[in-house]
Order: structure tokens, then C-alpha cells, then sequence
């Protein structure tokens, strides 16, 4: 089945500590991307990659950080999470950036 | 900065047609979506609009008109099932897929 996949779905920390949340398509797409979700703000874009070893910022990259070493994965690294990172998280993937198929989503919290 | 603006909310009677409009003033235009978000679940796509024009899909119809800078999506014959909300995106530059999202509309579908 052709799908993206994140981990964890829910994610509950505290201020600081490091954390990963990771992304992984089975489409063979070449564009990724994340996003977080924010009642009243709408959808918006973290970063996003073209390709393997070709990452770009979207409009609310700080604090983020991503890689993609390979094409299936795109993690997403929260290097010293703060409470302003409480969000609800997705990944997507597209053949070109067009359509671009969404993951479940991750519900992060961080006290 | 880019700017997408969409209806906070509306509503609409089940077999009926509704018209959801987004307005946007970017830097740039690559292509304008419309994806679909139900409560608590991940957006899935509509439709892509880069042409102007209507792109006609069922019951989904998405216009575009570049020199304006506006769209709308059109949903005919109305379904309980419609009821969620719907996010207008635009890719405000060429050879770039930094995407940014409307606030949404959320659509309400009553008997």
C-alpha cells in the first residue's frame, strides 16, 4: 500500500530535550516536506527537499532541523524543542511537488 | 511576504453547490492547490490549478484566474460527507517548492 508513515503519532516532552520524528515513504517520491498545523495559523511549511541531499527552508524553519540521506526518509530533528513547538506535525511526499500525499500526523507536545 | 485569504467558515444545505474563493497576493505564482481536511485527519488533494481556467473533477470544480489572483473550488451537489475544511495553497515562485497555505475554510453541511 502506498503510503507516508510518521513516528511517533503522539509525542509528549519537556523543554530541551532533543527529539526526532521521523518520516518515511514507500512512493519512491522525490519531494518531501513538513508542516505544522496551529489552530488559527493554518498549515505551514517547515521545510521540504527535492531530493536526496537537496533541503530547502518553507516560511517557519527556526528551530528545525531536517536531513534526507535517503529518498524514502525525511526526519525531522527538534534540536532543543520549546513550548512554541507544541504542535501538530505533517509529513508529505510528491512525485514533483505537485500533489503531494500527507502523513497521519504527529501530535507533539512539549512542556 | 505571501498572502492567502479564504473564508473562515460557511455553511451550506446537503444537494446544494457552494463556492469557496481564495485570493492571494504573492511574490510569485508556480501553481495554486485545493486540498481537503477532515477533523482530526491529514489534507488530501483536490486539485492543481497553473493554467487559468476551470479544472472540473465530479463533483469538484477548481477556477483559476492568474491576473486577478484568485480562485475558487466548487462543490456540486452537496454530501453530509463534505463537511470539512477546505486549503487553499499556492507556490509563490518559479523553480521553488516553498509552498504556503490559506488559514482554510471550514465548510459546514447541514440537512
Amino acid at each position: 500500500e502506498a503510503q507516508v508513515t510518521q513516528n511517533p503519532r503522539y509525542l509528549i516532552t519537556v523543554t530541551g530535550k532533543k527529539l526526532t520524528v521521523t518520516c518515511s515513504q514507500n512512493m519512491n517520491h522525490e519531494y518531501m516536506s513538513w508542516y505544522r498545523q496551529d489552530p488559527g495559523l493554518g498549515l505551514r511549511q517547515i521545510y521540504y527537499s527535492m531530493n536526496v541531499e537537496v533541503t530547502d527552508k518553507g516560511d517557519v524553519p527556526e528551530g528545525y532541523k531536517v536531513s534526507r540521506k535517503e529518498k524514502r526518509n525525511f526526519p525531522l530533528i527538534l534540536e532543543s524543542p520549546s513550548p512554541n513547538q507544541t504542535s501538530l506535525y505533517f509529513c508529505a511526499s510528491s512525485v514533483s511537488g505537485n500533489e503531494q500525499f500527507f502523513g497521519p500526523g504527529t501530535r507533539l507536545t512539549v512542556l | 511576504g505571501q498572502n492567502i485569504d479564504q473564508p473562515t467558515e460557511m455553511t451550506a444545505t446537503e444537494g446544494a453547490i457552494v463556492q469557496i474563493n481564495c485570493t492571494y497576493q504573492t511574490s510569485g505564482f508556480n501553481g495554486l492547490f485545493w486540498y481537503q481536511q477532515h477533523a482530526g485527519e491529514a489534507p488530501t488533494f483536490l486539485s492543481y490549478n497553473v493554467l487559468d481556467g476551470l479544472e472540473e473533477k465530479g463533483r469538484f470544480s477548481s477556477f483559476l484566474s492568474r491576473s486577478k489572483g484568485y480562485s475558487y473550488l466548487l462543490l456540486k451537489e452537496l454530501q453530509m460527507k463534505d463537511s470539512a475544511s477546505y486549503l487553499c495553497a499556492v507556490i509563490p515562485g518559479a523553480g521553488s517548492y516553498q509552498l504556503t497555505f490559506g488559514k482554510g475554510t471550514k465548510l459546514s453541511v447541514i440537512p
